[in-house]
């Protein structure tokens, strides 16, 4: 069973609009998330993460929230650039040393 | 920079051929995973490793091993390649054991065919 789910497997936003990437879980256990950013062709690479004591974190233009009662966590960029255009990956840990990944969802910013 | 290298981009196997996929970190991490990437199923564990001669299963072993003889190399082995071993398979380390926040570092990935 898919621990992680990324339940839209695409997103197309406008370039300068929000992109709002969405990430639930079901393992209460899990503590620590991050999203890691992928090109074709290419391995991932990670973006930001946060921790479970806190509920957001941001860098830049990247913020992270976490809505633990909810298992929920989502990933926004503003404003958001053609350069974004990637495949996304949530992902969990419990302990910091393992990570269940989701799905992946496919961000696609038109200029 | 925490470097993590896969020694092929791009594979092309027969069926039932012996295949060895090798990845290398050079900044002493002491775990390591091979994932693969599939379309619509994400990033699927299939072995990892804590420590040298040490591995575990993940989620779908089925068909793989790994060997891991010295702490910076990690290798999966397809014991007798199928078809439905076609996929991007991805090697990634992490730099701490036990409870920690350390991200995954991931190689260039690995792209093999089998005909």
């Amino acid at each position: 069973d898919q621990q992680v789910k990324q339940n839209s497997p695409s997103l197309s936003v406008q370039e300068g609009r929000i992109s709002i990437l969405n990430c639930d879980y079901t393992n209460s256990m899990f503590d620590y998330f991050l999203w890691y950013k992928k090109y074709p062709a290419e391995g991932p690479t990670f973006l930001i993460s946060i921790s479970s004591i806190k509920d957001k974190n941001e860098d830049g233009r990247f913020t992270v929230f976490l809505n633990k009662s909810a298992k929920h966590l989502s990933l926004h960029i503003v404003p958001s650039q053609p350069g974004d255009s990637a495949v996304y990956f949530c992902a969990a840990s419990p302990f910091g040393n393992q990570f269940y990944f989701g799905t992946g969802t496919s961000l696609t910013v038109i200029p | 920079d925490v470097k993590v290298t896969q020694s092929s981009r791009y594979l092309v196997k027969r069926t039932g051929e012996k295949v060895f996929l090798e990845c290398v970190q050079d900044m002493d991490h002491e775990n390591m995973f091979w994932y693969r990437q599939d379309p619509g199923l994400g990033l699927r564990l299939i072995y990892f490793s804590y420590d040298v001669k040490m591995k575990e299963k993940g989620d779908i072993p089925e068909g793989y091993s790994v060997s891991r003889e010295k702490k910076e190399r990690f290798s999966l082995i397809l014991e007798s390649a199928s078809t439905n071993q076609t996929s991007m398979y991805l090697c990634a380390s992490i730099p701490s054991s036990g409870r920690g926040e350390g991200e995954a570092f991931f190689g260039q990935g690995t792209r093999l065919t089998v005909v």
